[in-house]
């Protein structure tokens, strides 16, 4: 079992939906938790970090922690097709991050 | 600007041949990351520094090759030894050693 699964998609949504993707994991020693998106051929943009249960939002963008069931989520409000992305979640344990595989997302205009 | 830089964007080499791939920052970063992308695998960590002249091997340190002499610079060598080398090459910088920002990457090419 991989340490963090992630759905690698690809997940096609229209234009204005909201989309929701997630991740989980087995390690119950990872302290902080981030959210990636990558462009095709550019390196990763850091979107959303966060460190305790809960919610946090950003604009358009909520990030989810639920510790309890290890298990993390990042919603996108009111998609745009230039949301049209790879996701990675990340987890850090010891200065170390662990990357889910990526969901490829789609939106169609 | 500040950033991390990578170099060549593309590079292409022969099989049996070494290569050296160049990352630089000025965030003034104490810790500098190497990362190999292939298709449907995430990103898996080569090697690290979190500090100048200083390195440990990640979870594919096999085949490569650093050296962190300068703060701001952690090369990273692609040797013969490695046995599929093709691949997108992202180098990662981080303060605290949690949040990573990531240059735009080296898609390497060997034949």
């Amino acid at each position: 079992q991989k340490e963090v699964e992630q759905d690698p998609g690809p997940l096609s949504v229209p234009e204005g939906a909201i989309v929701s993707l997630n991740c989980t994991y087995s390690n119950s020693a990872f302290q902080y938790f981030m959210w990636y998106r990558q462009y095709s051929r550019k390196g990763p943009e850091l979107l959303m970090y966060t460190y305790s249960s809960g919610n946090k939002e950003d604009g358009r963008f909520t990030a989810q922690v639920d510790k309890s069931s290890k298990y993390i989520s990042l919603f996108i409000r009111d998609s745009q097709p230039s949301d049209s992305a790879t996701y990675l979640c990340a987890m850090s344990v010891e200065g170390k991050l662990i990357f889910g595989q990526g969901t490829e997302l789609s939106v169609k205009p | 600007d500040g950033g991390i830089t990578q170099s060549p964007k593309y590079l292409f080499r022969k099989e049996g041949q070494n290569v050296t791939l160049s990352c630089e920052q000025n965030l003034n970063h104490d810790a500098m990351y190497w990362y190999r992308q292939d298709p449907g695998q995430g990103l898996r960590l080569i090697y690290y520094s979190q500090i100048v002249n200083d390195f440990q091997k990640g979870d594919i340190a096999e085949g490569y090759s650093v050296s962190r002499e300068k703060k701001e610079s952690f090369p990273l060598t692609v040797t013969s030894a490695q046995k599929n080398p093709t691949a997108f090459y992202l180098c990662a910088s981080s303060y605290r050693g949690n949040e990573q920002y990531f240059g735009p990457g080296t898609r390497l090419t060997v034949t």
